[in-house]
This record gives C-alpha cells, sequence and structure tokens, in this order.
C-alpha cells in the first residue's frame, strides 16, 4: 500500500536555527514527489516537484532534495513568517489519475 | 490569473442535509481534483474529474458525488451530511507537472 510519513509531527526552530523536514514514501513507481506549505485554514500553497532521485530545488529558504526512499525539506536561517505547516505528497505511476497520496505535515514553528 | 477559486469559503449545515461545493480551476488546467482534509491530517482524495467523467474515485461512500463542466469547473455534492464530514473541502486544478489547490471551503455539520 501507498504510504507517505513525515516527520516530526512539529519541530519548534527560534529564528536562524536551520533544519531539515523528513518525508518518507513507500510507491510502486513515483512519478513525482510534491512538497506544499499550508498556513491555518487555507488551502495548500505549492512548494516544489521533485522527479527523480538526486534531483534538488531551491526557493528562497527551502531547498528539497529527493532518494529513492524520502525527500528533505531544508530550511536555512528561518524566519517567523516560515511557520506553518509543511505537506509531502507522492504521485504515483501507472494509475488511472494523477491523484496525490499526503502525509499529515510537520508543524513548524520559528520564533523570533 | 486568478488561480483556483472555490465557493463559498465556509458553511454550516445540520446533519442530513445537502450541500454543493464549487470550484474554477486555474487557467489552462483541464483536471479538476477534490481532497477533504480533516483537522490536523493530510488532505484525502475524493475523486478526480477530466473531460466532465470521473476518473477515479478515493475511498468515501456515494454520498459524494461530483460533476464538470464543459468550461472545466467542478461541483462538489455531498448528500445526507454527517457530523464527520465538518472538514476542509480542497479542489485541485492539474496539468501533467504540477498541482495547484484553492482555499478551501470550511464545511461544518451542525
Amino acid at each position: 500500500e501507498d504510504q507517505v510519513t513525515q516527520s516530526p509531527e512539529a519541530l519548534r526552530l527560534q529564528e536562524g536555527e536551520s533544519s531539515s523536514l523528513n518525508c518518507s514514501y513507500t510507491v510502486s513507481g513515483l512519478r513525482g514527489l510534491f512538497w506544499y506549505r499550508q498556513d491555518p485554514g487555507k488551502g495548500p500553497e505549492f512548494l516544489f516537484t521533485l522527479y527523480s532521485a538526486g534531483e534538488e530545488k531551491e526557493k528562497e529558504r527551502l531547498k528539497a532534495t529527493l532518494t529513492k526512499k524520502e525527500s528533505f525539506l531544508h530550511i536555512t536561517a528561518p524566519k517567523p513568517e516560515d511557520s506553518a505547516t509543511y505537506l509531502c505528497a507522492v504521485q504515483e505511476y501507472g494509475g488511472a489519475t494523477n491523484k496525490l497520496i499526503f502525509g499529515t505535515g510537520t508543524l513548524l514553528a520559528v520564533q523570533p | 490569473d486568478a488561480g483556483v477559486t472555490q465557493s463559498p469559503t465556509h458553511l454550516i449545515k445540520t446533519r442530513g442535509q445537502q450541500v454543493t461545493l464549487r470550484c474554477s480551476p486555474k487557467s489552462g488546467h483541464d483536471t479538476v481534483s477534490w481532497y477533504q482534509q480533516a483537522l490536523g491530517q493530510g488532505p484525502q482524495f475524493i475523486f478526480q474529474y477530466y473531460e466532465e467523467e470521473e476518473r477515479q474515485r478515493g475511498n468515501f461512500p456515494d454520498r459524494f458525488s461530483g460533476h464538470q463542466f464543459p468550461n472545466y469547473s467542478s461541483e462538489l455534492n455531498v448528500n445526507a451530511l454527517l457530523l464527520g464530514d465538518s472538514a476542509l473541502y480542497l479542489c485541485a486544478s492539474s496539468s501533467n507537472t504540477e498541482a495547484f489547490f484553492g482555499q478551501g471551503t470550511r464545511l461544518t455539520v451542525v
């Protein structure tokens, strides 16, 4: 069964304290791995799509990396405005749709 | 570009009632998916529409139904509402390489 597990469930950082969020996945064939940011009561905001092991993408203080079993979202020198829930999702090859299978997210709080 | 738009933003319904949620996809996208997100959980796939047909359904009962119109906009209908249907309902429009979400409709069933 396809599965996505995110860790930690919650993370509290001081402003400027870099860290990483983990997303491990089990899927028969990975078509794409997606990262989203979600603010309370809002829809997920698209960050990155990664397609193959070794791929990396960056956006401001965020960098996403991908291996054959997991993805990391590295946050460098975070600011309080980076506080949000970060969701990881996978898309599988061979299905009739391009549906996304989500993890439960990591709640990040960055304190000034 | 307006992105993905959903309406209404909030809704309160009584158990047993029916509800219709609406979604307009991002310009250039022809595929619309619906997700249910309970508090503290990741979004769960309900179904996807392409070319006005349902392509795949997640593990949701037949009380959940949908429709896609020729202009690619979509509706999600839920009949015989239960308290457990209270959630944030998200619409996503997609191409082959990207999937963008709307702001969601917060449904509360009382």
